[in-house]
């Protein structure tokens, strides 16, 4: 089945303390994408990934990292969460940047106390 | 800056009622995608419009892209409990390398 795997699904964690959520996606997508989701704020990109070693900011990447060092995974990388990244996070992929439909992953739901 | 908007923000329809939710851009936009979340869902792509004033159906729900490619909306016909959740709209832009913005979404409540 054509999927976009994330974990964890939840994740409460302490401020400061490193964190990663992985992002897979099975469809040999080359565009990959992260996301938060806040109430009445929608979707924020965060980076995104056009292709192998390829990554970019998007509108909101400040506190965070990634990599692209396989096609099939694009981690999130929080080195020092503090509580205003608690929020709902996406990870998303298609077949490029624009022009095609998204497959989301399940999402992760991190709280950071 | 590129914002898309959406409205409404909220809409809550008798089972049975039709429903409409309108997205609107600050620039031309090169196509349109329609999403849907349900509750506790993650956002799931439903279509994609791509030329002025195209008009694409599926089933009940009939999806538009108006003709200055700045504005787009999704109509519900006869809505059922099945369709509650929030509709995001994506105007992927033209000048930005392709860069898609979503709308911050139509919650729809359907009470039965």
């Amino acid at each position: 089945e054509a999927q976009v795997t994330q974990n964890p699904r939840y994740l409460i964690t302490v401020t400061g303390k490193k964190l990663t959520v992985t992002c897979s996606q099975n469809m040999n997508h080359e565009y990959m994408s992260w996301y938060r989701q806040d109430p009445g704020l929608g979707l924020r990109q965060i980076y995104y990934s056009m292709n192998v070693e390829v990554t970019d900011k998007g509108d909101v990447p400040e506190g965070y990292k990634v990599s692209r060092k396989e096609k099939r995974n694009f981690p999130l990388i929080l080195e020092s969460p503090s509580p205003n990244q608690t929020s709902l996070y996406f990870c998303a992929s298609s077949l490029g940047r624009g022009g095609y439909g998204y497959t989301f992953g399940s999402g992760t739901r991190l709280t950071v106390v | 800056g590129q914002q898309v908007m959406q409205i409404p923000q909220y809409q809550h329809v008798q089972e049975g009622e039709d429903f409409t939710t309108y997205c609107n851009s600050s620039t031309t936009l090169s196509n349109i995608q329609w999403y849907k979340q349900r509750p506790g869902g993650h956002p799931v792509f439903l279509i994609q419009l791509v030329k002025s004033g195209e008009v694409k159906k599926q089933k009940r729900l009939t999806f538009q892209f108006g003709e200055a490619k700045k504005n787009s909306s999704l109509h519900i016909t006869a809505t059922q409990t099945t369709d509650v959740g929030t509709y995001f709209c994506a105007g992927g832009l033209q000048t930005s390398y392709d860069k898609v913005i979503f709308g911050p979404g139509t919650s729809l409540s359907v009470i039965p």
